[in-house]
C-alpha cells in the first residue's frame, strides 16, 4: 500500500515553455501533500505544502507564481513550473501523508526536469 | 527555523565493515523518520522513531532516537553493496513538515 505516482518521469523543454508535473496517491486519500525540489548530490528542499481543497503553503525564497501548486481532489496534486528557465533544472519530487495523527511521507518516484 | 545536520556527508566502507550517520537537530522533534535514497531514484521510508531514547532495528539497521528527542543515528552491521545509497534523516517538528538532513552518501567497496 501507500504507493505515490509521479508523472512524467522525465520531461525536457525548452526555455520560456509551462511544463505541469502530477502527483498522485494511488491507494489512499492525501490530504496534504508537499513538493520537493532536488539538485545534484544535495538534499531535498521543500518547495510548499499543499492541502486538498486550499492553496499551498509554500516555502521562503519560493515563487508562488512560478511555481503554480493545485490540490483539486485527495488523490492529485498538480505543479506548474511557468516560464522555465535552465536554472529550473531540478529532481522534483513528491509527497503524500495520509492524514490523521501521522507523519509518515510517502514519496513519489520524482521527476526530472531539463530546460534547454 | 528548525535545521538538522547530518554527519558525515560521505563514507566509504570496505564490505563487511559497519556504518554510522548521525543526526543533530536544532530543536525537540515530535518524531525523526530515515529513508534511503539509491542513486537515480526516490528517497524510500525506511522507519520512523517517535519515543524518547527508542531503538529499532530491522535486520542489518539499527536505528536510535535520543533521550532529548533531538538527535538520531542509523547504524548497518556488516554492510554489503547493497546496503549503497543516499541515507537520509527527516525530523518533523511541530508543524508536522519533514526537514531533511544533508543525506550520508554511503559507498561499500567490495
Amino acid at each position: 500500500g501507500a504507493v505515490v505516482s509521479q508523472h512524467p518521469s522525465r520531461v525536457i523543454c525548452k526555455s520560456g515553455t509551462s511544463v505541469k508535473i502530477e502527483c498522485r496517491s494511488l491507494d489512499f486519500q492525501a490530504t496534504t501533500m508537499f513538493w520537493y525540489r532536488q539538485f545534484p548530490k544535495q538534499s531535498l528542499m521543500l518547495m510548499a505544502t499543499s492541502n486538498e481543497g486550499s492553496k499551498a503553503t509554500y516555502e521562503q525564497g519560493v515563487e508562488k507564481d512560478k511555481f503554480l501548486i493545485n490540490h483539486a481532489s485527495l488523490t492529485l496534486s498538480t505543479l506548474t513550473v511557468t516560464s522555465a528557465h535552465p536554472e529550473d533544472s531540478s529532481f522534483y519530487i513528491c509527497s503524500a501523508r495520509s492524514g490523521g495523527f501521522t507523519d509518515t511521507q510517502y514519496f513519489g518516484p520524482g521527476t526530472r526536469l531539463t530546460v534547454l | 527555523g528548525q535545521q538538522v545536520m547530518q554527519i558525515p556527508q560521505y563514507q566509504h566502507v570496505q564490505e563487511g565493515e559497519d556504518f554510522t550517520t548521525y543526526c543533530n537537530s536544532s530543536t525537540t522533534l515530535s518524531n525523526i523518520q530515515w529513508y534511503k535514497q539509491r542513486p537515480g531514484g526516490h528517497p524510500v521510508f525506511l522507519i520512523q522513531l517517535v519515543k524518547s531514547g527508542e531503538v529499532k532495528k530491522q535486520k542489518r539497521l539499527t536505528f536510535q532516537f535520543g533521550e532529548a528527542k533531538k538527535n538520531s543515528s542509523l547504524h548497518i552491521t556488516a554492510t554489503q553493496t547493497t546496503d549503497v545509497g543516499t541515507y537520509f534523516c527527516a525530523g518533523s517538528g511541530s508543524a508536522r513538515q519533514l526537514t531533511f538532513g544533508s543525506g550520508t552518501q554511503l559507498t561499500v567497496l567490495p
